[in-house]
C-alpha cells in the first residue's frame, strides 16, 4: 500500500458525460500527478500540481482539468467523454518537485461505452 | 533519439539467471530518470530515481546505471527469481523551459521457475 488513495475504484459511464476522479496524496506529499494507461498506449503523463499550484502539463486534452485543493487532495475532470478516453488513471505524489520518488495510487479504471 | 525508449520489449529467462535491460532518452536537457516495477494488476513500484552522469543505485538484486552524456540507463537483476517477473518501465524528466515527463513502453520480464 503506497498510502496513495483514489476514489472511485471503476467507473463506467456513457459518451457525452462528465466524470470526476478523485485523489489523496501521501501524507506530507505535496506533489500530485495525474496519468492515463490506455490498451494501445504506454503511461501518459497528464498534469502535476504542487502546492496546490499547476506546475507542469502534459498530453492533457482541452476537455480534461485538474485542480488541487487547500487539503492536498487532488480531482481530474473529465468531461464529454469519448470512447477513447476508456482507459487507467493513476495519480501518484510525492514530497516536492521532479526529482523525488513518486507513489502510485491503485488506480481508477474508467470505461465509456 | 527523440523519445524514450526500452530494450528488449519482452524478455524470458530462467529463475537464477541475471539480466539487463536498456532505457535510451534524450540527452539534451536531462533531469531525471526513474524507474518503476509494475506488476499485472497493480500499481507502478519506484525503484531508482537517478539524476548525475554516472550514478549507480542498488536495491538488493536490481541496480542501475545512467550515462546521460550519452542517453542511457541500464537495468541489472542478479540471479533472477519468479517473483522478479513483471514490467520494468523507466520514465525521464526533462527540463528547461518546459518539464517534460516521458514514459517508455517498458520491458516485460518473465522469470520461469
Amino acid at each position: 500500500d503506497s498510502g496513495v488513495t483514489q476514489t472511485p475504484k471503476h467507473l463506467i459511464t456513457a459518451t457525452g458525460q462528465r466524470v470526476t476522479l478523485r485523489c489523496s496524496p501521501r501524507s506530507g506529499d505535496l506533489s500530485v500527478y495525474w496519468y492515463q494507461q490506455s490498451l494501445d498506449q504506454g503511461l501518459q503523463f497528464l498534469i502535476q500540481y504542487y502546492n496546490g499550484e499547476e506546475r507542469a502539463k502534459g498530453n492533457i486534452l482541452e476537455r480534461f482539468s485538474a485542480q488541487q485543493f487547500p487539503d492536498l487532495h487532488s480531482e481530474l475532470n473529465l468531461s464529454s467523454l469519448e470512447l477513447g478516453d476508456s482507459a487507467l488513471y493513476f495519480c501518484a505524489s510525492s514530497v516536492g518537485l521532479y526529482q523525488e520518488t513518486q507513489y502510485f495510487g491503485p488506480g481508477t479504471r474508467l470505461l465509456v461505452l | 533519439i527523440l523519445n524514450v525508449e526500452q530494450s528488449p520489449q519482452s524478455l524470458h529467462v530462467q529463475e537464477g539467471d541475471s539480466t539487463n535491460f536498456t532505457c535510451s532518452f534524450p540527452s539534451s536537457n536531462f533531469y531525471a530518470l526513474h524507474w518503476y516495477r509494475w506488476e499485472t494488476a497493480k500499481s507502478p513500484e519506484a525503484l531508482f530515481v537517478m539524476t548525475l552522469n554516472g550514478d549507480e543505485k542498488k536495491k538488493g538484486r536490481i541496480s542501475a546505471t545512467l550515462n546521460t552524456k550519452e542517453g542511457y540507463s541500464y537495468l541489472y537483476i542478479k540471479g533472477s527469481q519468479p517473483e522478479d517477473s513483471a514490467t520494468y518501465l523507466c520514465a525521464q524528466i526533462s527540463g528547461g523551459s518546459n518539464y517534460k515527463l516521458t514514459f517508455g513502453k517498458g520491458t516485460l520480464l518473465t522469470v520461469n521457475p
